[in-house]
C-alpha cells in the first residue's frame, strides 16, 4: 500500500500553461508539505498544511496555490508556468508536528519539466 | 533561521568499508531535531537516522549511526560495512520544534565493488 502518492510522476508541458499535481496520503497524518528539489539537488520547502489550513508559506511566486480539500490530500497548482519552474516537487505527510518532531514521509515525487 | 551545510559534494568508499558524511547546522532553538534522509537514483525520499537534540546518546540504526556534538552543532553520519545499495544522495536535515524541514545541498555517495 502507497504510503504517499503524487500524481502524476511525470510532466511535461509548456511555458504559459496552468497544471496541477495531486498528493494523498493514507496514513492518517494531520500535516501535509509540498517541497521542491531544483536541478541542483537542493530541496526546499514550499508550503505546509495541517488540518486544511494553512500553517507554513514560504516565499514562493504568488503562482503556486496550494489546496487542501481534506486532510488526506494537499494538492499544487501552478499558473502560468515559467521555465524556472522546471523541478522535482515532493509531497510529504506527518503528524501534527505539536511538541514533537515527527518522521515527514515523502511521496515519489513528480518532476515537472517546462518548456 | 536554520541553515544546514554538507561540505562533502560527493564522496566513495569501497564496498564493506566504513564512510562518513559530514554535516554542521546552525539554529538558535534549543529543541530541535536533526535527520539523514537518504534519496537513490529512484530518486524516493527516505529516512535514514534522526536525533533529538536533547537527547545525549547517539542514534543508531543497524549499520547507520550518527555523531552528534551540541556545542560544535555537529551531525556526521557513519555507514558501516557499506553496501552497493548505499549508493545514493545523503541529505542532512534540521527541523526546529513543530516546524518546517531544513536541507543541506546533499553528499553523494558512491559505494565501488
Amino acid at each position: 500500500d502507497t504510503a504517499v502518492s503524487q500524481t502524476p510522476k511525470y510532466l511535461v508541458t509548456q511555458m504559459g500553461n496552468d497544471k496541477s499535481i495531486k498528493c494523498e496520503q493514507n496514513l492518517g497524518h494531520d500535516t501535509m508539505y509540498w517541497y521542491k528539489q531544483d536541478s541542483k539537488k537542493f530541496l526546499k520547502i514550499m508550503f505546509s498544511y495541517n488540518n486544511k489550513e494553512l500553517i507554513i508559506n514560504e516565499t514562493v511566486p504568488n503562482r503556486f496555490s496550494p489546496k487542501s480539500p481534506d486532510k488526506a490530500h494537499l494538492n499544487l497548482h501552478i499558473n502560468s508556468l515559467e521555465l524556472g519552474d522546471s523541478a522535482v516537487y515532493f509531497c510529504a505527510s506527518s503528524q501534527d508536528p505539536g511538541q514533537e518532531a515527527y518522521e515527514q514521509y515523502f511521496g515519489p515525487g513528480t518532476r515537472l519539466t517546462v518548456t | 533561521a536554520q541553515t544546514v551545510t554538507q561540505s562533502q559534494p560527493e564522496m566513495s568508499v569501497q564496498e564493506a568499508e566504513t564512510v562518513t558524511l559530514s554535516c554542521t547546522y546552525d539554529t538558535s532553538e534549543n529543541n530541535y531535531y536533526l535527520f539523514w534522509y537518504k534519496q537513490p537514483p529512484s530518486r524516493q525520499m527516505i529516512l535514514v537516522i534522526r536525533q533529538e537534540a536533547y537527547k545525549q546518546q547517539n542514534a543508531t540504526e543497524n549499520r547507520f549511526s550518527v555523531n552528534f556534538q551540541k556545542a560544535a552543532k555537529s551531525f556526521s553520519l557513519k555507514i558501516s560495512d557499506s553496501q552497493l545499495g548505499d549508493t545514493a544522495m545523503y541529505f542532512c536535515a534540521c527541523m526546529e520544534y513543530g516546524n518546517k524541514l531544513v536541507f543541506g545541498a546533499g553528499t553523494i555517495l558512491r559505494v565501488k565493488s
